[in-house]
């Protein structure tokens, strides 16, 4: 159990739908990173955000938006989904240079 | 754009063998990190190298970062079913954004 918590597990919807994904940090870590991993891109780093302040930017689509909130806790919106964006969504967390894992959530847009 | 290229893609194995699992980059990297995900899970840390020519051992897996920091290499020796998983490897960089190759796949069959 790495600590970070995501909900929810699976999450099944439709094209043009839009979802929330929540991830809780570690205890104590200040900083929230949100990847993408799909079986042809592999895992790709979406979104940094520490402290409540977005920190850097990846391969992040403008239909997607995150925030971190006073408690730390991170969402991640996923608007007017495509079949594309099936994927498993990470979320990890870190207090320095190791980042530690949640369970993931996976998406699957029919 | 930072690349890392992972190989094999798959490895399938007996237990009791020895293997070798490589990620190369054409990029210099401040560090060098090497994971394991298990399906339905998040990725975990096994370790973190940073200087170049480094090599760490954990029990029977023995890693090496390149004098160059572009590449790495993961050996298992004497594998176990309990092996069995997918090795990504990440290269380190600002801010602590990491940059993961797609993985190598090992299945090790009793």
């Amino acid at each position: 159990d790495s600590g970070v918590t995501q909900t929810p597990k699976h999450l099944i919807t439709a094209t043009g739908q839009r979802v929330t994904l929540r991830c809780s940090p570690r205890s104590g870590d200040l900083s929230v990173y949100w990847y993408q991993q799909s079986l042809d891109q592999g895992l790709q780093f979406l979104i940094q955000y520490y402290n409540g302040e977005e920190r850097a930017k990846g391969n992040i689509l403008e239909r997607f938006s995150a925030q971190q909130f006073p408690d730390l806790h991170s969402e991640l919106n996923l608007s007017s989904l495509e079949l594309g964006d099936s994927a498993l969504y990470f979320c990890a967390s870190s207090g320095g240079d190791t980042q530690y894992f949640g369970p993931g959530t996976r998406l699957t847009v029919l | 754009t930072q690349l890392l290229e992972q190989s094999p893609q798959f490895l399938s194995i007996q237990e009791g063998e020895n293997l070798t699992v490589y990620c190369n980059s054409s990029s210099v990297f401040s560090s060098l990190q090497w994971y394991r995900q298990e399906p339905g899970e998040g990725p975990v840390l096994l370790v973190t190298v940073v200087t170049g020519g480094e090599v760490k051992k954990l029990k029977r897996l023995t890693f090496q970062f390149g004098d160059a920091r572009k590449d790495s290499s993961l050996h298992i020796t004497a594998a176990q079913p309990g092996d069995t998983g997918l090795y990504l490897c990440a290269g380190g960089g600002s801010n602590y954004k990491l940059t993961f190759g797609k993985g190598t796949l090992l299945t090790v069959n009793p």
